[in-house]
């Protein structure tokens, strides 16, 4: 059972316009929520994270959206640029009171291609 | 100059053989994890550990094994059990462990079993 969807394999957006990438999930307990950045053969990186008490976190060109009652995240950058083409992961993880630990769920990845 | 190491970056071995990858971090955080990817599936993780001498099943354990002797290294074993272990294998790290800590990746280790 996936818990964390990303439907769009892939996503081509001209440099300089908005690339939109999308995350759906199904788990209502999970509470926060990462996008990581993976070029091929190597580590994600982190980029930016949100918690479930809030519905926007902005940094730099890099905006994540959050929409508890449809269970919808999205991450927003702008402008695109060239150097932005990889695969990016959202991620998902549930807080179990004191004893919580840092599990990810992670979705199967898009491919974002951004051309010159 | 912090961060995880993960060697080699590829590995190959034979069918029936166990092997032990290496994930060190200098980061000084208590807690390691160990995912597993394959083509066109997210991460999914294979054990993890809050502190040193403890560690934790996550969703796919079953043909590997972990220590967690010093708090730097998390080495994963692959043994002969693990029925197909081909795959690009992520260690990452946390500073304590909670759900909001942000996990940081090495740069991974290709495995392929021939």
């Amino acid at each position: 059972d996936q818990q964390v969807k990303q439907n769009s394999p892939s996503l081509s957006v001209q440099e300089g316009r908005i690339s939109i990438l999308n995350c759906d999930y199904t788990n209502s307990m999970f509470d926060y929520f990462l996008w990581y950045k993976k070029y091929p053969a190597e580590g994600p990186t982190f980029l930016i994270s949100i918690s479930s008490i809030k519905d926007k976190n902005e940094d730099g060109r890099f905006t994540v959206f959050l929409n508890k009652s449809a269970k919808h995240l999205s991450l927003h950058i702008v402008p695109s640029q060239p150097g932005d083409s990889a695969v990016y992961f959202c991620a998902a993880s549930r807080g179990a009171g004191g004893t919580s630990y840092g599990k990810l769920t992670f979705g199967q990845g898009t491919i974002l291609t951004v051309h010159p | 100059d912090g961060g995880i190491t993960q060697s080699p970056k590829y590995l190959f071995r034979k069918e029936g053989q166990n092997v032990t990858l290496s994930c060190e971090q200098n980061l000084n955080h208590d807690a390691m994890y160990w995912y597993r990817q394959d083509p066109g599936q997210g991460l999914r993780l294979i054990y993890y550990s809050q502190i040193v001498n403890d560690f934790q099943k996550g969703d796919i354990a079953e043909g590997y094994s972990v220590s967690r002797e010093k708090k730097e290294s998390f080495p994963l074993t692959v043994t002969s059990a693990q029925k197909n272990p081909t795959a690009f294998y992520l260690c990452a790290s946390s500073e304590q462990g909670w759900d909001t800590d942000t996990q940081y990746f090495g740069p991974g280790t290709r495995l392929t079993v021939l």
